[in-house]
């Protein structure tokens, strides 16, 4: 069964200080698309990163990159120099069957400290 | 922005009556998705539409159901009303089915 886990309900971090968001996973399809989503307070949710499964490359956006270990299936997400705006809910999400359908991790709550 | 827009931002009903939820997607975009959010079940994804045809089904309710239009606006209709329907529910598009989704802001639902 497809399925996304995401493993630390809540995180506290410095500011300045990168921090890792775990995500793991699970598929039987050799096609899949990881993504990670950030939801702060005011309840949006704001599209990070995509590692597609056969980008060889880890996915980077600024200060976002995504730690792809394939064989290990996990798709962490790397936040460089945290700051306080980077409190928030975030969320893996993981698309298969032939794109046809998403299914969310219970996120992760990490908060900054000054 | 994300460019996705969702009315009404918010919605207070009783149990047994029947709501629609509308949401335009980004410009351009054929695909739209809808999902709800809440406490126990965290966010699950309910279905999908691409340029005006369902895709893909998720948790969706057979009270609830949903279109996409020839201009790709998709409305959501929520039917017999029940307490936990309540939550938040969110419309996404993309491009194609491939693609990252962009979020709009929500319509939060408050079933009395």
């Amino acid at each position: 069964a497809q399925k996304i886990t995401q493993t630390q309900p809540g995180m506290f971090v410095q500011e300045k200080e990168a921090v890792t968001l775990d995500c793991t996973y699970d598929t039987s399809d050799q096609s899949y698309g990881l993504f990670w989503y950030k939801q702060p307070s005011s309840g949006e949710m704001i599209f990070l990163i995509y590692q597609g499964s056969y980008d060889e490359q880890n996915a980077t956006e600024g200060r976002y990159s995504l730690n792809f270990q394939k064989a290990r299936k996990s798709a962490n997400l790397v936040i460089s120099a945290s700051q306080l705006g980077d409190s928030a809910m975030y969320f893996c999400a993981m698309r298969y069957s032939s794109a046809s359908k998403i299914i969310f991790g219970s996120g992760t709550r990490l908060s900054i400290r000054p | 922005d994300s460019g996705v827009t969702q009315t009404p931002k918010h919605l207070i009903t009783a149990t047994g009556q029947r709501v629609t939820l509308r949401c335009s997607p980004r410009s351009g975009d054929l695909s739209v998705y809808w999902y709800q959010q809440s406490l126990d079940q965290g966010l699950q994804f309910l279905i999908q539409y691409y340029n005006g045809e369902e895709r893909a089904k998720g948790n969706i309710l057979e009270r609830f159901s949903a279109q996409q239009f020839p201009d790709l606006h998709s409305e959501l209709n929520l039917s017999s009303l029940e307490l936990g329907d309540s939550a938040l529910y969110f419309c996404a598009s993309s491009v194609t089915s491939l693609d990252e989704q962009f979020f709009g802001p929500g319509t939060r639902l408050t079933v009395l």
